[in-house]
């Protein structure tokens, strides 16, 4: 089994539309990311959480929100869902080493499709 | 944060080594030095890092210029499965956990 699991794997939506994007670890984490990335592009973080009292906006949360509802769950929300959200949304994990040596561990992606 | 470069695309004939360069002038005295590779249609995975040191795995090398500016990351034979985008980054102390990728090297391998 995966270690860090998305769902769905892939959605398509209309405009206005609430949609939540659901991820998972088995890894004991307590570090969880939300990136996304465009066609052709680097990911960008959109937003982080260092344990379940912690969330923290990344360099492009407007439009976006986020729960973490235990250590091993962090669920991403697109409150009213618009045409540039369309991306690939990827969740990873990392544990709480702190330094620059931490390693992140990604899930295989959600494709979102707004139309 | 410090800036990576990396050329956007390089090719390689399978089961022959590949050197993917990274230049970092700006890299700080804490800046480690990581490289992700992504394949395709699946997420980032982590592949090596280093400080100064010259740093092995099982997956690649990672060869550390002496004056840190720039970096080579070393695939031994290449494989049709290496075929990736490797994103090469430096993260420091202060970064808070965060990844920046730019747009990486795109690699294909030719049978």
């Amino acid at each position: 089994d995966a270690d860090v699991t998305q769902t769905p794997r892939n959605r398509i939506t209309k405009t206005g539309k609430r949609i939540m994007l659901e991820c998972s670890q088995t890894k004991g984490h307590d570090r969880m990311y939300w990136y996304r990335q465009d066609p052709g592009l680097g990911l960008r973080l959109i937003y982080y959480s260092f344990d379940v009292k912690d969330i923290n906006k990344g360099e492009i949360s407007d439009g976006y929100s986020v729960s973490r509802q235990a250590q091993a769950k962090f669920s991403l929300s697109l409150e009213s869902a618009i045409p540039n959200q369309t991306a690939l949304y990827f969740c990873a994990t990392s544990d709480s080493t702190g330094d620059a040596e931490e390693t992140q561990y990604f899930g295989p992606g959600t494709r979102l499709l707004v139309l | 944060d410090a800036k990576t470069t990396q050329p956007n695309s390089m090719e390689s004939n399978e089961e022959e080594p590949v050197h993917l360069p990274c230049n970092h002038s700006t890299i700080s005295g804490t800046d480690y030095i990581h490289w992700y590779r992504q394949l395709p249609s699946q997420g980032p995975e982590y592949v090596i890092h280093g400080l100064t040191s010259n740093v092995n795995n099982r997956m690649a090398s990672l060869a550390i210029a002496e004056d840190r500016k720039s970096s080579t990351l070393i695939l031994h034979r290449a494989t049709l499965r290496d075929a990736a985008v490797y994103y090469c980054i430096l993260r420091d102390v202060s970064n808070t956990g965060k990844l920046i990728f730019g747009q990486g090297t795109t690699l294909q391998v030719k049978p």
